[in-house]
């Protein structure tokens, strides 16, 4: 199984102030195909989680553009360049790129 | 455009079954997509249990592959999750997700909202 860690775990962060989480795999993530199969949801308190980015750096539908994907290989980061009250909640990162898919243990985002 | 709804009992005996489903609104389950079912247990990280396609081919979770199964009901535009045998360690919420396949990276673009299951006596 990939293991997917992320860190920190806990991230208080200044309304308005960037934020960055890093999500790292146990083996590598690009996929026999050529893809890597790297995505982030965001879980806000009380709902599901929510798809933000696919395929490393792929914005969904209807996601701010304040929300980045980077990396490559093992060594992925979500960035938020200005943090904004609605963006408090856990963010997890996923793999697909191989079975059985595997997500990191979640970042809690926090106003300081 | 498509909602996700899970239903079933909130409430499961030890050594019971667990028995819900996932029915698909705004679209049909027989297009190309794979469904799956996601757990989370209280205060904790997310777990994928499987997936199913509309042909009724199944990926699962090695860990949960002995006692899961899940099933899909074109008639009724739904699909399903059963698990065999529970204990405590099966109380989550368990959701609903849509995969769209290789187009979308293989990443979950649609959640049902949840559903509790407590496993207790």
């Amino acid at each position: 199984d990939i293991v997917m860690t992320q860190t920190p775990l806990s991230s208080p962060v200044t309304l308005g102030q960037p934020a960055s989480i890093s999500c790292r795999s146990s083996q590598s993530l690009v996929h026999s195909d050529g893809n890597t199969y790297l995505s982030w949801l965001q879980q806000r308190p009380g709902q599901p989680p929510r798809l933000l980015i696919y395929k490393i750096s792929n914005r969904f539908s209807g996601v701010p553009d304040r929300f980045s994907g980077s990396g490559a290989g093992t060594d992925f980061t979500l960035k938020i360049s200005r943090v904004e009250a609605e963006d408090v909640g856990v963010y997890y990162c996923m793999q697909a790129t191989q079975f059985l898919y595997t997500f990191g243990q979640g970042t809690k985002l926090e106003i300081k | 455009q498509v909602q996700l709804q899970e239903s079933g009992p909130g409430l499961v005996k030890p050594s019971g079954t667990l028995s819900l489903t996932c029915a698909v609104s705004g679209g049909s389950i027989s297009s190309s997509n794979w469904w799956s079912w996601v757990r989370q247990p209280p205060g904790k990280g997310l777990e994928w249990i499987g997936e199913i396609y509309h042909s009724g081919s199944t990926n699962y979770n090695p860990s949960l592959k002995s006692r899961v199964t899940i099933s899909v009901d074109k008639s009724k535009n739904q699909f399903s999750l059963k698990v065999i045998s529970v204990t405590a360690a099966d109380t989550a919420v368990y959701y609903c997700a849509r995969d769209p396949g290789q187009h979308n990276g293989y990443a979950f673009d649609i959640w049902g909202q949840g559903t509790m299951v407590t496993v207790s006596s």
